[in-house]
């Protein structure tokens, strides 16, 4: 099955701050990845899909082939943006829909 | 209607009971999608139905029953749960099932099996 790994549980930085979301993959081949975002008390949002190639909330995600990563960066973290962040590949035989495990991004102020 | 609703938001049952999730939207969706999410954790496949025909049963135990009755409305029947089976329960869809489609998530069922 395609995956996608997170290694980060959880990121804390500071208001202000820079803010990378580490999103590795473990298949071959052109994969079209997501980063959906959970704010607390909220629905599981899709934040942004890599060919889009657009930024939202000042978010933006590159395709790595060569690293095979499409990492969530954002140059000014925000407080409001603290929220549970999985990234997701559509899956084998493009049928599944596996999330990443997840990192819980904390933004202090 | 840009949005998947859920219904109810919160549901207790003892481990006799026989309940029912309900999911709806109205954007066409010819996909639809049954998630288990535990705390902490990231929402686990269940079930995906393609134009209302099941497409994929993640070996889900047999007490949960899914139902699609139309392009509109999943159901998920539920009977003798166990107390792990205690969870957020989403409900998504998608315009088509297949690659680089993006999934639309209601705000969930909290399901508590006493």
């Amino acid at each position: 099955a395609q995956r996608v790994t997170q290694p980060e549980k959880l990121l804390s930085v500071f208001k202000g701050a820079p803010v990378e979301l580490k999103c590795n993959y473990s298949y071959s081949g052109s994969p079209e990845l997501f980063w959906y975002v959970q704010y607390s008390r909220q629905r599981l949002q899709l934040l942004l899909r890599h060919i889009s190639r657009e930024s939202i909330k000042g978010f933006t995600a590159d395709l790595n082939k060569g690293e095979t990563s499409f990492h969530l960066k954002k140059p000014f973290a925000q407080e409001e943006d603290s929220a549970m962040y999985y990234c997701a590949p559509p899956g084998g035989n493009f049928n599944k829909f596996y999330f990443g495990s997840g990192t819980k991004l904390n933004v202090k102020p | 209607d840009t949005e998947v609703t859920q219904t109810p938001k919160h549901l207790v049952m003892g481990m006799t009971n026989k309940k029912s999730l309900k999911c709806e939207q109205h954007m066409g969706h010819r996909a639809m999608y049954w998630y288990k999410q535990k705390a902490k954790k990231p929402p686990e496949l269940m079930f995906v139905y393609s134009y209302e025909k099941l497409s994929i049963n993640e070996s889900v135990p047999s007490r949960f029953s899914p139902e699609c009755p139309n392009s509109s409305l999943l159901n998920l029947h539920l009977h003798a749960l166990q107390p792990e089976d205690s969870a957020l329960y989403l409900c998504a869809s998608s315009q088509e099932e297949g690659g680089g489609q993006p999934q639309h998530f209601g705000d969930g069922t909290r399901l508590s099996i006493l």
